[in-house]
């Protein structure tokens, strides 16, 4: 069975500009999480969705947003990136909620410039 | 405030040594303590969850354990392979926010 896959691998942006980042879970799977992990650092909670519907946030500026698909997929938006949200955006998919284990994608290496 | 505090930050053993890794915890009405294994330019990979105190689950090398403000990671006779950087993260109730908090990760490199 497929993991969680997330696209693009990799993505260069200059200062500004805004970026979209995507997610399949895993079949089955009908929450998606995400965290932004900077090097030498855990994960970091951003968003977590549930059948469509937003069902918890972390310590992030608005210009952080996400949506969830009915067919489960999701997409994480950043607007007018900075420097400092250069990291790996991780994007991980639970049957339900937090408190079942959340399987990972390989995640997203975001680079602004 | 640190919620999550992973200690050592860094472990280096030889092939065979054993030895544990701790994690401490200061969040409250704790739903499930999970562990979690991440390999260079990978996604943490799912290890155990942990759901009450005195819960022990063993994998291959590995026994994770769980009190009320603690959890241990237990590594017996560790080979190469289990060299990455191990990560624990709580899921707690309450605060509005409904993800994982990780802590910063216990970097390993078991050598030959």
């Amino acid at each position: 069975d497929a993991g969680v896959t997330q696209s693009p691998t990799h993505l260069i942006k200059t200062r500004g500009q805004h970026v979209t980042l995507r997610c399949s879970p895993i079949s089955g799977h009908k929450s998606v999480s995400w965290y932004q992990q900077v090097l030498g650092q855990g994960p970091q909670f951003i968003f977590q969705y549930y059948e469509k519907e937003e069902r918890g946030r972390g310590n992030f500026p608005d210009r952080f947003s996400a949506r969830q698909f009915p067919n489960y997929s999701s997409e994480l938006n950043v607007n007018a990136l900075l420097l400092g949200d250069s990291a790996l955006y991780l994007c991980a998919s639970s049957l339900e909620g937090t408190a079942q284990p959340q399987h990972f994608g390989d995640g997203t290496r975001l680079s602004i410039l | 405030e640190d919620q999550v505090t992973q200690s050592p930050e860094a472990l280096r053993l030889q092939e065979g040594e054993s030895s544990s890794l701790n994690c401490s915890y200061t969040v409250s009405g704790l739903r499930g303590l999970f562990w979690y294994r991440q390999d260079p330019g990978k996604g943490p990979e799912f290890l155990f969850t942990l759901y009450s105190a005195g819960e022990e689950k063993e994998k291959e090398r590995l026994k994770a354990t769980l009190t009320k403000k603690e959890s241990f990671l237990h590594i017996t006779a560790p080979k190469p392979e289990d060299s990455a950087t191990y990560l624990c993260a709580p899921s707690y109730s309450g605060g509005g926010a409904d993800g994982l908090t990780f802590g910063k990760g216990t970097h390993l490199i078991i050598q030959p």
